[in-house]
């Protein structure tokens, strides 16, 4: 089982739909964890962290599952400009820092 | 203020040719990162950096990948000879410091092919 795991979708919604993706890991001590954005053949940035309260930012609502050990990402009114890639990422300290990566959502947003 | 820089942007070689990638990172990042990304996947890292000393190259293939970091700036990844299997974007990241609350900054990437 990989330490990260999303769902590769696609997810295809119209716009102004609600959709959530959502991100499992296996490191129970794991504390933070982040989602970044990728566009088709850019680089990945950073889009939020997550909270253990979880995080909301305008459309984008983060939440921190612990018991089951998820995270999830709401897009409230999807935009066309959200078409992305949403890569989960959960740091892990034990056996020495590293950042995971899962493999990514995609998102497409059609009109 | 400039972000990460990559060059080249793209490589196309031959297989068992060597290719270099350099990275400069943003400024006063003390912590450097590259990672390699393959299609439909996330980013995996190969190797990452505090300063000019490598922290964690658990990752990096030694028999044909070396990393150097020279004054704790810029940074050169070198693939020496390169295989079919050596394609793929080669992300450079910095951030602040390392530890899970540091937002890492990502370059644009070299997209290699190998054929």
């Amino acid at each position: 089982r990989k330490e990260v795991e999303q769902d590769p979708g696609p997810f295809n919604v119209p716009e102004g739909a609600t959709v959530a993706f959502n991100c499992t890991y296996s490191n129970s001590a794991s504390q933070s964890f982040f989602w970044y954005r990728q566009d088709c053949r850019k680089e990945p940035k950073l889009l939020m962290s997550v909270y253990s309260s979880g995080n909301e930012d305008g459309r984008f609502t983060a939440q921190l599952n612990r018991a089951s050990q998820y995270i999830s990402l709401l897009i409230r009114d999807s935009k066309l400009s959200d078409s992305a890639t949403y890569l989960c990422v959960v740091p892990r300290n034990t056996g020495g820092f590293k950042t995971i990566f899962g493999a990514g959502t995609r998102l497409f947003v059609k009109a | 203020e400039a972000g990460v820089v990559q060059s080249p942007r793209y490589k196309i070689i031959e297989k068992k040719q060597p290719v270099a990638f350099w990275c400069n990172p943003i400024s006063g990042h003390n912590t450097l990162y590259w990672y390699l990304q393959n299609l439909g996947q996330g980013p995996e890292l190969l190797i990452r950096y505090e300063n000019e000393e490598a922290v964690d190259d658990s990752q990096l293939p030694k028999d044909r990948f070396s990393a150097e970091r020279l004054k704790g700036v810029d940074s050169t990844l070198k693939i020496q000879p390169a295989e079919l299997g050596d394609s793929a974007v080669y992300l450079c990241a910095s951030s602040l410091g390392s530890g899970s609350s540091y937002e890492q900054y990502f370059g644009p990437g070299t997209r290699l092919t190998v054929t």
